[in-house]
């Protein structure tokens, strides 16, 4: 089956760095997205990456490894409005995205 | 970017009636537009996919009577929720696709969402 895992919630200080781990299994592969959500908002886009390798992008950069099922969001010099919800998704075979449930990151001062 | 819009943001209706949720992509043509359900602290639910002039393909467990989409133009998409019951009472949020090239044709662009609430 296809599967998404990731943390439930993590917790980082304000000006830290975090990473914000995702594992998938998909059937077949094109691509892995990043989306934050807000509280009672809809989800944006961070990052899409389907190559290996990591892809910067300001404070919030992205890893794959296609061959571990595995991807990392790491958010650096964290500001208290990077407190959310961050959404990992895999891309099949079928270009569908299959969802992880999400991280909720708290921020703390 | 691209922009999606979504109405109403918010809408509050009484158990029996039924809702339309509008679904637009601004600036550019949506191929294929996903509605999704979200409930309280849980991830998005896809409910349905939807390419412009046919039919839409509907998840397991989502009643197609029920949750009537139509997506007659390349930028329109809605979502009719039928003789609503509090159970409905959710987050609704669409999302487009439909660039041109490189992660531009599969990224999905979201609309604003809309909160809809059965009394």
């Amino acid at each position: 089956g296809q599967n998404i895992d990731q943390p439930t919630e993590m917790t980082a200080t304000e000006g830290a760095i975090v990473q914000i781990n995702c594992t998938y299994q998909t059937s077949g592969f094109n691509g892995l997205f990043w989306y934050q959500q807000h509280a009672g908002e809809a989800p944006t886009f961070l990052s899409y990456n389907v190559l290996d390798g990591l892809e910067e992008k300001g404070r919030f950069s992205s890893f794959l490894s296609r061959s571990k099922g595995y991807s990392y969001l790491l958010l650096k010099e964290l500001q208290m409005k990077d407190s959310a919800s961050y959404l990992c998704a895999a891309m099949d075979s079928n270009y569908q995205l299959i969802w992880g449930a999400g991280t909720k990151l708290i921020i703390k001062p | 970017g691209a922009v999606v819009s979504q109405h109403p943001s918010w809408v509050i209706c009484k158990s029996g009636t039924s809702v339309k949720i509008e679904c637009r992509s601004l600036d550019f043509q949506a191929t294929t537009m996903f509605w999704y359900r979200q409930f309280p602290k849980q991830s998005l639910m896809l409910m349905a996919t939807s390419n412009e002039g046919s039919k839409a393909t509907y998840e397991q467990g989502v009643e197609k009577d029920k949750f009537l989409i139509n997506h007659a133009s390349l930028t329109l998409s809605t979502l009719t929720v039928t003789s609503a019951h509090p159970e409905d009472s959710s987050f609704y949020i669409c999302s487009a696709r439909g660039g041109t090239s490189g992660s531009d044709s599969y990224e999905q662009y979201f609309g604003p969402g809309t909160r809809l609430t059965v009394t």
